[in-house]
């Protein structure tokens, strides 16, 4: 059965830290993806990556780096955490063909105070 | 930029009628289109793809239907039931990268 896992279900972090998400796939998928959820916004991609250490920015990636270091592992990284960065985090991937959809972490929620 | 629009106001239904959400989007052709469910608290699960060159697709309940013309899907699930209450999410590849970009999600509500 296809996994993706995210490292925390629920973060509470200070304003000014600096705060990692982890999420591991053990597909083989090529392609990884991390979003945020937020009422009304819908999911809005941060930060997208097709392969090892390679990385695009999606629409939302200020206040936030990657890092893919090994392809089952997609890091995202809020460099100086703020209290707007209070979202759902939701990891995705997929095989990077055609046609093929994408499967999705369980999420983290991160409350910044 | 491309939009992915979906009605932001939950859609009410009747335990047993068909419901239909729409996703409409713009200044893109996408080669395929994709729907998802969501449940609160969790991430999204895949539903069904449909390609540019098909016009419809279904599986089980649920018939999907897709316009290039109008730049347009709608989702179907016909004889709905409470456990179909969720929130549904249309996606779209706005890559040859498969980089997928989601709609802001329609929340489907069935009473009994």
């Amino acid at each position: 059965d296809v996994k993706v896992t995210q490292s925390s279900r629920y973060l509470v972090k200070r304003t000014g830290e600096k705060v990692f998400l982890e999420c591991v796939q053990d597909m083989d998928h090529e392609n990884m993806f991390w979003y945020r959820q937020d009422p009304g916004l819908g999911l809005r991609l941060i930060y997208f990556s097709y392969d090892v250490k390679m990385k695009e920015k999606g629409d939302i990636p200020e206040g936030y780096s990657v890092s893919r270091e090994k392809k089952e592992r997609f890091s995202l990284i809020l460099e100086s955490a703020s209290t707007n960065q209070t979202s759902m985090y939701l990891c995705a991937s997929s095989p990077g063909r055609e046609n093929t959809e994408a499967f999705f972490g369980q999420g983290t929620r991160l409350t910044v105070v | 930029s491309q939009k992915i629009e979906q009605n932001s106001e939950a859609l009410n239904i009747q335990e047993g009628k068909t419901a239909t959400l729409t996703c409409n989007y713009t200044n893109y052709s996408p080669a395929y289109l994709q729907w998802y469910r969501q449940d609160p608290g969790r991430g999204p699960v895949f539903l069904l793809l449909i390609r540019e060159n098909e016009k419809e697709k279904r599986k089980e309940r649920l018939k999907v239907t897709f316009d290039t013309t109008l730049k347009q899907s709608l989702f179907h699930i016909t004889a709905s039931q409470p456990a179909d209450s969720a929130t549904y999410l249309c996606a779209l590849d706005m890559s040859s990268f498969n980089k997928f970009y989601f709609g802001s999600g329609t929340k489907l509500n069935v009473k009994p």
